[in-house]
């Protein structure tokens, strides 16, 4: 059973760092690319970043580029979003989930798999 | 950028069929996801390959595309089918969603 758990969401002042992981459970990492999916309270959903199951090469979006960055720990099967310069506006609920295929150059994807997602507050 | 548009609100009595549109430029040459999500939960994929169902997800959920649109029909709608849901689809290495639909069944 495909089971993904994430943690390390809170309460951080605009500027402030977080790192958030996601441990993965009934599968083995480097089998599947991996996202966080983040949706701010009320809000629709936004993709975030990506890592490539193969080769762990990443992608961001826009939005985030230059402040945060994914990676993973395979002997942990965990992969971990590292969050710096944090704005008012990426407070969200932070979803981790699973793509369909080990690569995540493949346009017929889907996230066949999230967390229970973590959430992320940035205020004064 | 590539931008996904989907109608804010749609409502259906019990029994009827609803259909949620997602629109984009090109839309027609990529593959689209669509995904539930019910209040306090995370999000579900019910359709994949723009027509294509998890074995869990019941029959009445299905997925048609025509030109640049991706239409999610509702046949039959139940009101646990009241949701959000939203259109996905992967454009030169990112993801985008459409801004959601809320799906009322009354």
């Amino acid at each position: 059973e495909v089971r993904l758990v994430e943690s390390g969401g809170g309460l951080v002042q605009p500027g402030g760092s977080l790192r958030l992981s996601c441990a993965a459970s009934g599968f083995t990492l480097s089998s599947y690319a991996m996202s966080w999916v983040r949706q701010a309270p009320g809000k629709g959903l936004e993709w975030v970043a990506s890592i490539s199951g193969t080769d762990g090469r990443t992608y961001l979006a826009d939005s985030v580029k230059g402040r945060f960055a994914m990676s993973r720990d395979s002997a942990k099967n965990t992969v971990f979003l590292q969050m710096n310069r944090l704005r008012v506006e990426d407070t969200a609920t932070y979803y981790c989930a699973q793509w369909h295929t080990t690569n995540w150059y493949y346009e017929g994807g889907t996230f066949d798999f999230w967390g229970q997602g973590t959430l992320v507050s940035v205020s004064s | 950028s590539f931008d996904l548009t989907q109608p804010p609100s749609v409502s259906v009595s019990p029994g009827q069929t609803a259909s949620i549109t997602c629109s984009g430029d090109k839309l027609g040459d990529k593959y689209t996801s669509w995904y539930q999500q019910k209040p306090g939960q995370s999000p579900v994929v019910i359709i994949f390959l723009d027509e294509k169902r998890p074995s869990a997800i019941p029959e009445r959920f299905s997925g048609s595309t025509s030109g640049n649109t991706a239409t999610l029909t509702v046949s039959g709608a139940r009101p646990e089918d009241e949701a959000d849901y939203y259109c996905q689809a992967w454009d030169r290495n990112t993801v985008v969603f459409g801004g959601g639909t809320k799906l009322t069944v009354l």
